[in-house]
């Protein structure tokens, strides 16, 4: 059982580039997220998604997009890299449970510096 | 909004002695509350979880938390530290019950073991 796979792990970017993180999970979770780790920060939530066709900013959504197509797939786009945006990034998702007790399943992450 | 604050970004204990890692949560509902656990270069995983019920919880690992609504806290104990437990923890709120509610998390607390 794969979880949710993120790709790449690793990525250098010079400043101005694009480029698309991926996600994947195959648990038929409706619920996906992406969350940037920076130190003494802890996790900052960008965007997330409760479903197909459905998207929703977090706290620092500014320079990411996000789409979802199928229930499988959250990709997060960087629209103009920034050395701000120099982090390690999380997906994670979980079941669209009624009562939100459920627990979010983290991908490894993949850390992206912008030079 | 809701928000989580956890005391101390590096706590150190010595192997054997009592593990405490402190957090507080505003909210303006009662809140669901979460602990995870990063090892180093992995995702996070859930330690445990608070909904409703009992307040006093037990997770993985021989941690425990306890819900004390009057403190707004939920901190997080373990009687005896072991080498392994060495890892960031992190604290987090549901923000609201709905199946959509974001998940935010605190800054993070460092814990590193002395032999």
């Amino acid at each position: 059982n794969a979880g949710v796979t993120q790709t790449p792990k690793f990525q250098v970017l010079k400043t101005g580039q694009s480029m698309t993180l991926q996600c994947a999970q195959d648990m038929n979770h409706e619920y996906m997220s992406w969350y940037r780790q920076d130190p003494g920060m802890g996790l900052r939530l960008i965007h997330y998604s409760v479903g197909a066709g459905i998207t929703d900013q977090g706290e620092v959504p500014n320079g990411y997009n996000v789409s979802r197509s199928t229930t499988e797939d959250f990709p997060l786009r960087l629209l103009s890299a920034a050395p701000s945006q120099t982090s390690v990034y999380f997906c994670a998702s979980r079941l669209r449970d009624g009562t939100n007790t459920g627990e979010l399943f983290f991908g490894e992450g993949s850390r992206l510096t912008v030079l | 909004a809701q928000s989580v604050t956890q005391l101390g970004s590096h706590v150190s204990v010595s192997e054997g002695a009592l593990v405490l890692l402190r957090c507080n949560y505003s909210s303006s509902v009662p809140p669901y509350l979460f602990w995870y656990v990063q090892y180093p270069n992995q995702g996070l995983q859930l330690l445990l979880k608070y909904t409703t019920g009992a307040t006093l919880v037990k997770g993985i690992n021989g941690f425990e938390a306890e819900f004390k609504k009057s403190e707004t806290s939920f901190h997080l104990t373990k009687p005896s530290a072991h080498m392994s437990d060495a890892a960031e923890y992190f604290c987090a709120v549901s923000e609201g019950y709905s199946s959509a509610s974001k998940i935010i998390f605190g800054s993070g607390t460092r814990l590193s073991i002395r032999p």
